[in-house]
């Protein structure tokens, strides 16, 4: 069964530093990672897709990397700011017998830059 | 492109009682899933269509739930007799064919069971 880790639970960060959130998985039989954010009593926004044959993605001030033999995906978020302030979860996209391709998601950390 | 939308986005309702979620997903997506999100967790998968076929169900989706999607189009999620337990935020989330292609996710609808 897959499994997905993120760690920190929570983190405070001073506006303009750069940060990186971890997600742990335990299948590496994978077709892709995706990183959402949520903020509070909404949805989820699509950040980032990584194909399970890709290394990294970037868009603007976000790159995520993702090593399958490892089972470890990074999001990096340069110069942060208090607008990013929100929950951020991985989901892994796990290759099964079905046609499903249902996503299995860790509990998010939760962001807060401080101004 | 519009979104995947949802409705109602807040739900309050008695122990008991029966209760309907629409989803709309965008317009040119033929996969549709529904998560279900409680406080502080990720979301977890419950069922998915492809186009009208309902194809997959976790064992989280009880008898009491039943989703459907007629026409291939919107999707609707009932909880019948509702328990303290349904308290949740049930994601919609729809993709284009192929693989690999993303999950967008609607706002939800939170459901608070008295």
């Amino acid at each position: 069964k897959q499994e997905v880790t993120q760690i920190p639970a929570a983190l405070s960060v001073p506006e303009g530093e750069n940060l990186v959130l971890n997600c742990s998985f335990t299948d590496s039989a994978i077709y892709n990672l995706q990183w959402f954010r949520q903020d509070p009593g909404k949805g989820l926004t699509s950040l980032l897709l990584i194909q399970s044959s890709q290394r990294e993605q970037t868009s603007g001030r976000l790159n995520a990397s993702l090593d399958k033999s490892s089972g470890r995906s990074t999001l990096y978020i340069a110069a942060s700011q208090p607008g990013d302030s929100a929950t951020y979860l991985c989901a892994v996209c796990k290759i099964s017998s079905g046609s499903a391709r249902q996503l299995t998601f860790g509990s998010g950390t939760q962001l807060t830059v401080l101004p | 492109d519009t979104g995947v939308s949802q409705d109602p986005r807040h739900k309050i309702t008695k122990r008991g009682q029966n209760v309907t979620f629409r989803c709309d997903p965008i317009s040119e997506h033929n996969r549709l899933y529904w998560y279900r999100q409680t406080l502080g967790q990720g979301p977890e998968f419950l069922t998915y269509f492809q186009n009208e076929a309902q194809l997959e169900k976790s064992r989280l989706l009880s008898d009491r739930f039943s989703a459907e999607r007629p026409k291939g189009s919107f999707s609707t999620l009932e909880i019948q007799r509702t328990e303290q337990g349904d308290s949740a935020m049930y994601l919609c989330a729809s993709s284009s064919p192929g693989q690999g292609q993303p999950q967008h996710f609607g706002d939800g609808t939170r459901l608070s069971i008295l």
